[in-house]
């Protein structure tokens, strides 16, 4: 099972782009790359998914290198209401649901 | 459509009550899931299920049990309350299992147990 490390906590302020790293050395060849945005007081949001190169949707891009052994959330010119916790996974299709994993997340602030 | 929905929103209880959570999804998804989420942490997962009538473990299950009598349902139940199990529960579903899969999340219950 892929174990991920994100930075626990950043900050940035109104208008930046913003890149969260999730680390994942021991990634599968069949895993992929899930972000969640979690508020507060509300529940995680899918945001977006990979397996390689760079997917974009209108929320943010995920840029993952060749070797697959990290990813990159980037958040571009980001607003008050991007401040919340951002969960990487790593994972298979269709792998059974008790090796689902959150990990702590990175917290993110944004500040005007 | 509403998701998923969870009842109830808040709930106290004193040590040794029990109460049911329950969740509700109208996407008609296979799989349903009950996580919880202490204070400054990832979600963990409690209990799942790949169907009706069907419900296994996840990581943290002591004290709880859980049932899926209905496709659309997901109940989630305390026997005897503790003041460990003082947490905020997230219920979601999925119309295909695993880590890849987008789940949808409810809105949480808060609970403390006194």
């Amino acid at each position: 099972l892929a174990k991920t490390t994100q930075p626990i906590s950043m900050d940035s302020y109104e208008g930046q782009e913003v890149n969260i790293t999730c680390s994942h050395n021991n990634i599968a060849t069949n895993d992929y790359i899930t972000w969640y945005q979690q508020f507060p007081s509300q529940g995680p949001r899918f945001i977006i998914q990979g397996y390689k190169t760079k997917v974009t949707n209108e929320v943010a891009s995920l840029f993952i290198p060749a070797d697959r052994k990290s990813s990159t959330l980037s958040l571009p010119r980001v607003s008050l209401s991007d401040t919340a916790v951002y969960y990487c996974l790593v994972g298979a299709l269709y792998s059974s649901a008790s090796k689902i994993i959150f990990g702590s997340g990175t917290r993110l602030s944004i500040r005007p | 459509n509403a998701g998923v929905t969870q009842t109830p929103k808040f709930r106290v209880l004193k040590t040794g009550q029990s109460m049911t959570l329950l969740c509700a999804q109208d996407m008609n998804h296979e799989y349903m899931y009950w996580y919880r989420q202490d204070p400054g942490m990832g979600l963990r997962l409690i209990h799942y299920s790949v169907g009706e009538g069907t419900t296994a473990k996840g990581e943290v299950p002591d004290g709880y049990n859980v049932s899926r009598l209905k496709k659309q349902n997901f109940l989630l139940g305390l026997e005897s309350a503790a003041p460990s199990q003082t947490s905020v529960y997230f219920c979601a579903s999925s119309s295909i299992q695993g880590m890849a899969n987008e789940q949808f999340f409810g809105p949480g219950t808060r609970l403390t147990v006194l």
